[in-house]
């Protein structure tokens, strides 16, 4: 298996652009998570699914982020729009019911 | 709401030192806890996962130990190695499933 996959690897955008951030979780993994690791607040939970469906947002900062999981192949994370401090490591996780999460290599995001 | 801490928040040992890290959480309701390392500017990959009911699990020169009660869990590397010099991150999930993650402790092992 290729593992989690993240894409892009690295994004840097201007300050109000919309920003798409894209995860492809293991094959026959039902759950689905977003992180944001920063450096002044560490690695913080966004949002998770569970077979295709929001099961807890409560950790989006606000409005301008968005996430939906089409399929159970595919996850996108939308900042819209994008500010300075949104800067930081996105990483998407994967996992069926109590066992190991397994992350992705991470999306590094530059606002400017 | 759950915190998880680590200490040391850093650590610098010789090649060969055994060495323990540790963790401890403030609500004992957890569902597992995981280690994970992190390299600079990578992703997190899994070393070892304890479930609930579990004391300990180990993987090659890593053990790690889990006590629900007292909130603790140590993760001791034998014979440590350059190549173990890395961050590593304790994190706990309750029924939720969500990982609470601590800071981390950043080891490097000298040659």
């Amino acid at each position: 298996d290729a593992g989690v996959i993240q894409s892009p690897r690295h994004e840097v955008t201007e300050m109000g652009q919309e920003v798409t951030l894209r995860c492809k979780p293991i094959s026959g993994h039902d759950y689905l998570f977003w992180y944001r690791q920063t450096m002044m607040r560490g690695l913080e939970l966004l949002i998770y699914f569970n077979n295709n469906v929001p099961i807890d947002d409560s950790g989006m900062p606000e409005d301008r982020f968005s996430a939906k999981m089409p399929n159970a192949s595919f996850s996108t994370l939308k900042i819209q729009p994008s500010e300075p401090r949104d800067s930081a490591v996105y990483f998407c996780a994967s996992t069926t019911s109590h066992n190991e999460q397994f992350f992705g290599p991470g999306t590094r995001l530059t606002v400017l | 709401k759950q915190e998880v801490t680590q200490i040391p928040a850093a650590l610098s040992v010789p090649e060969g030192e055994n060495l323990v890290l540790n963790c401890s959480f403030t609500d004992s309701a957890i569902y597992n806890l995981q280690w994970f390392r992190q390299d600079p500017g990578k992703g997190l990959t899994s070393l070892l996962l304890i479930q609930s009911s579990q004391r300990e699990q180990t993987s090659g020169r890593l053990n790690a130990s889990l006590d629900k009660s007292s909130g603790r869990s140590t993760l001791y590397i034998a014979a440590s190695q350059p190549g173990d010099s890395a961050t590593y991150l304790c994190a706990v999930s309750d029924s939720s499933y969500k990982l609470i993650f601590g800071s981390g402790t950043r080891l490097l092992v000298r040659p």
